[in-house]
């Protein structure tokens, strides 16, 4: 099974309305990433969380970590065409370095 | 400030030839960490390197090779290609290499090379 798990795997929402995505880790987190990607391009950087409870928000996206469940959930509120692309987790599980384990990705389609 | 770049953008080469893909990373940065993307296996780790050492390396065979010269930039080759090795190739710098017990640093990306074997 995947050490790092996303869901939903697909998600298409009405433009305006909220959404929230999933990552669950089967490992101790000791860093847990967030990125968008566009088809084909690099990863953009959105927020990295690394203490139990810690929420962040850029914009309309929020992310937040729970240590306990070895969680993280993403929350876009009003979502825009400009939010559709493909989220994904990235995790430092082994507390060295900085290799991430990703997960499998979540594509989100925005409806206009 | 620039953020990471990659050359080239995309390459096309033939099974059993070798390739050198360039990563430069942010000014300041020190590691660079290389990843593989394939709509099969997702984004793999490939390995680590910092102050010219690679620190850490994922489960990918001898023919991927990586290094880093003292200016940070890091190059990795791959030898003997195989139609399998088509991918995009992502490499990612960050200021300071995560230590044991300690926090963790934000990793940004470049765009990624494309590479098709054919």
């Amino acid at each position: 099974s995947q050490e790092l798990e996303q869901s939903p795997q697909s998600l298409i929402v009405q433009e305006g309305k909220n959404l929230t995505i999933n990552c669950t880790s089967s490992k101790t987190l000791y860093g847990l990433y967030w990125y968008k990607q566009k088809y084909g391009e690099g990863l953009i950087f959105l927020m990295m969380l690394q203490k139990g409870g810690e929420e962040k928000s850029h914009e309309k996206i929020t992310a937040k970590l729970d240590e306990k469940k070895q969680q993280s959930s993403l929350h876009i509120t009003a979502s825009q065409p400009s939010h559709a692309g493909i989220y994904l987790c990235g995790a430092v599980l082994n507390n060295a370095g900085n290799m991430l384990t990703f997960g499998g990705g979540t594509r989100l389609m925005v409806k206009p | 400030k620039a953020g990471v770049t990659q050359t080239p953008r995309y390459l096309i080469k033939t099974r059993g030839q070798q390739v050198t893909l360039s990563c430069s990373p942010i000014s300041g940065h020190r590691s660079v960490s290389w990843y593989q993307q394939t709509p099969g296996q997702g984004l793999q780790f490939l390995f680590e390197y910092f102050s010219e050492t690679q620190r850490n390396k994922g489960n990918f065979p001898g023919r991927f090779s990586g290094r880093q010269f003292s200016n940070s930039r890091s190059e990795m080759n791959v030898s003997t290609l195989e139609l399998g090795d088509s991918a995009l190739y992502l490499c990612a710098s960050s200021l300071v290499l995560g230590t044991s017990g300690s926090k963790s640093y934000e990793q940004y990306f470049g765009p990624g090379t494309r590479l098709t074997v054919t």
